[in-house]
């Protein structure tokens, strides 16, 4: 597809059990970035990806969440143990660099019950 | 501590009228500033930007106002069109931090015809 890709759209799941979210950038961005955004507020930054490496994961708002981008191109979003409070839309974007206009995913909505 | 701030959290307007959408922001760092549209189930579209050593940048319709002093700015929108109905995000960023954009809660706007 021409544009950034996210799966699942929804994803409900129980309380304590472990998350992960797929996004799929354009091709040839280098830059990924994640976000979420819970119910009435906007986007929040969680982690930033140049490449294969994470330059900037100070959004990360715990030891729970991580991310990874093996081959600079997919990124998976991992949530261990969730908790309600997880319960958000995670918003994907990517860049073709890092001072490049994001495009955002459709994101992942996530209910933890 | 929310750097930036959209205390409209909706807007009416009629079709053919201006639609004026306010945001403010609280870190004097912040360099470059945008507007993001969303539409329900989809994710943000970027709309229009702005530098901080501008005032006004003007795309078609759409013109962005910057206020440094008083650490604002509004999104014009002239004419409104039904079309334009959906979620504004006003976001900030530092340059240096790429990629790290701080949203506003987002203000809905609708258009009626």
């Amino acid at each position: 597809g021409a544009g950034v890709s996210q799966t699942p759209s929804n994803k409900v799941t129980e309380k304590g059990k472990y998350v992960e979210l797929r996004c799929d950038p354009i091709s040839g961005h280098t830059a990924l970035y994640w976000y979420r955004q819970s119910l009435g507020q906007g986007p929040e930054f969680l982690i930033y990806f140049q490449g294969t490496g994470a330059a900037d994961d100070s959004g990360l708002p715990n030891d729970r969440f991580f991310a990874v981008r093996p081959e600079g191109s997919v990124s998976t979003l991992k949530i261990q143990r969730t908790e309600r409070g997880d319960s958000a839309v995670y918003l994907c974007a990517s860049s073709v660099s890092s001072h490049g206009e994001l495009f955002f995913g459709e994101g992942s909505r996530l209910t933890v019950l | 501590d929310q750097q930036v701030k959209q205390n409209s959290p909706s807007l009416s307007v009629q079709e053919g009228r201006i639609s004026i959408l306010n945001c403010d922001y609280t870190n004097s760092m912040f360099d470059y500033f945008l507007w993001y549209k969303k539409y329900p189930a989809e994710g943000p579209t970027f709309l229009i930007s702005i530098s901080s050593i501008k005032d006004k940048n003007e795309d078609g319709r759409f013109t962005v106002f910057l206020n440094k002093s008083a650490k604002h700015l509004s999104l014009h929108i002239v004419p409104s069109q039904p079309g334009d109905s959906a979620v504004y995000f006003c976001a900030a960023i530092i340059s240096s931090n790429t990629g790290k954009l701080i949203f506003g809660q987002g203000t809905t706007l609708q258009v009626k015809p």
